[in-house]
């Protein structure tokens, strides 16, 4: 089974610094997807970003990039540049790339960014 | 488009009623996946339903604890007799298709008094 593992439960940064969250995460598998999403206290499920694990090239969203180290298996996010709408829990997820039963999303424990203005 | 519909946004029960979560999906969606999140933690996987078909419900508690996604309608999670460990933020989403990528709605917020 896969387990997806983020182990600080909590994070602060300065306005317009940047912050890197970590994840790691265990699988057998070679070919997966992964994913932060955000969950601000609305509490609502937002994706941030994606990464495919056979394209070698990092993921990039505007501010948000990741750096997929996918021998170690780690998928750390880094946020340029924060803001305070940045400031709400950070979920790092993986999914299998085969169809079917294994389509179903493994989610870390999150963690909580607060940003000082 | 409208995004994944969840109602009601709250529900609060008494121990031992039973509880209705209801979800929409995406128009044209024919692929639901339930979630669970406990306070402080993440999101658990429960149950993956295409129509009228139940894929995976390897994360459903045996007893109390069903779900339906029928040909006409929204998808129903349902909670018999409810405990107060049943409280919970429940999350559906959908996809179009197995493997592709899923929208979440806003969940429901279930309270056991």
């Amino acid at each position: 089974a896969q387990t997806v593992t983020q182990s600080q439960p909590e994070m602060s940064v300065q306005e317009a610094e940047t912050v890197t969250l970590s994840c790691t995460y265990d699988t057998s598998e070679s070919d997966y997807y992964l994913f932060w999403y955000k969950q601000p206290p609305s509490r609502q499920m937002i994706l941030v970003i994606r990464q495919e694990a056979y394209k070698q090239q990092n993921a990039t969203e505007n501010r948000f990039s990741v750096n997929f180290q996918k021998a170690a298996k780690s998928f750390s996010l880094k946020i340029s540049d924060s803001q305070l709408g940045d400031a709400a829990m950070y979920f790092c997820a993986y999914r299998s790339a085969s169809t079917g039963a294994n389509s179903k999303l493994t989610f870390g424990k999150g963690i909580t960014l607060s940003v000082r203005p | 488009n409208a995004g994944v519909m969840q109602n009601p946004r709250h529900l609060v029960r008494r121990r031992g009623q039973e509880a209705r979560l209801r979800c929409s999906p995406v128009k044209g969606h024919s692929h639901v996946y339930w979630y669970r999140q406990l306070p402080e933690e993440g999101l658990k996987f429960m149950v993956y339903l295409q129509k009228e078909n139940i894929i995976d419900e390897s994360g459903m508690p045996k007893e109390r604890f069903s779900a339906e996604f029928p040909k006409e309608g929204p998808s129903i999670l349902r909670i018999q007799q409810v405990v107060r460990g049943d409280s919970a933020a429940y999350f559906c989403a959908s996809s179009p298709g197995s493997g592709q990528p899923q929208h979440f709605g806003d969940g429901t917020r279930l309270s056991i008094l």
